[in-house]
């Protein structure tokens, strides 16, 4: 069955670590590729995407993802996490020409001060 | 400039009752999408609409559950007669254009059912 997949549902770390959380998908096909954050209480924003062209996409807060073909993966990355990097990270896969998001069930990430 | 709306954000019913659900979509976009999340899952889709028109409910369960977009005024999810079950969070999003756009969410509503 197509399916997105996130990996360690629960990331404990402290400030200054580096963080990278995994996504990996089943879809064939060209495919966009979203990361989305939801913060304490607040709603899911946008972080980064991949449409197309560089595979190594920046984001907002010092994020990036990249996305390898081959390995049907789009992992997320941060060199150094901060106290308010604490939230719960989506991955989600757009499969090229459908309206419909695939989300991921999500990483909660806790970063201790 | 606002982003999607979705009112109420806390909802509680009993079993048999009704939960409307009401998403506005971000100024200039058209196109709306919900989707639910029930815990430790994540976000499942549901349906997309365009103004008066449903393009694709293909993972709207088929009973109980409709959802509009009416040429004035929000959409509106809603679910007849509520069990348990239906108990989660419950996300609008909205794009500008349909085919693979930028979605972009609203805080969501989680119902609660008794």
């Amino acid at each position: 069955a197509q399916s997105v997949s996130q990996h360690n549902h629960h990331v404990i770390l402290s400030e200054a670590a580096s963080l990278e959380l995994g996504c990996n998908y089943s879809y064939g096909g060209t495919v966009n590729l979203f990361w989305y954050v939801q913060y304490p209480g607040q709603h899911l924003q946008l972080l980064l995407k991949y449409f197309s062209g560089d595979p190594l996409v920046k984001g907002i807060k010092g994020f990036e993802a990249e996305f390898i073909k081959s390995k049907f993966s789009f992992n997320l990355r941060k060199p150094s996490v901060q106290w308010s990097d604490t939230a719960e990270y989506f991955c989600a896969v757009n499969p090229y020409g459908n309206n419909r998001l695939a989300f991921g069930k999500g990483n909660q990430v806790v970063v201790i001060p | 400039n606002a982003g999607v709306m979705q009112n109420p954000r806390h909802l509680v019913r009993r079993r048999g009752q009704e939960a409307r659900l009401r998403c506005s979509p971000m100024k200039g976009h058209s196109h709306v999408y919900w989707y639910r999340q029930l815990p430790e899952e994540g976000l499942k889709f549901m349906v997309y609409l365009q103004k008066e028109n449903i393009i694709d409910e293909s993972g709207m369960p088929k009973e109980r559950f409709s959802a509009e977009f009416p040429k004035e005024g929000p959409s509106i999810l809603r679910i007849q007669q509520v069990v348990r079950g239906d108990s989660a969070a419950y996300f609008c999003a909205s794009s500008a254009a349909g085919l693979s756009d930028t979605q972009y969410f609203g805080p969501g509503t989680r119902l609660t059912v008794l």
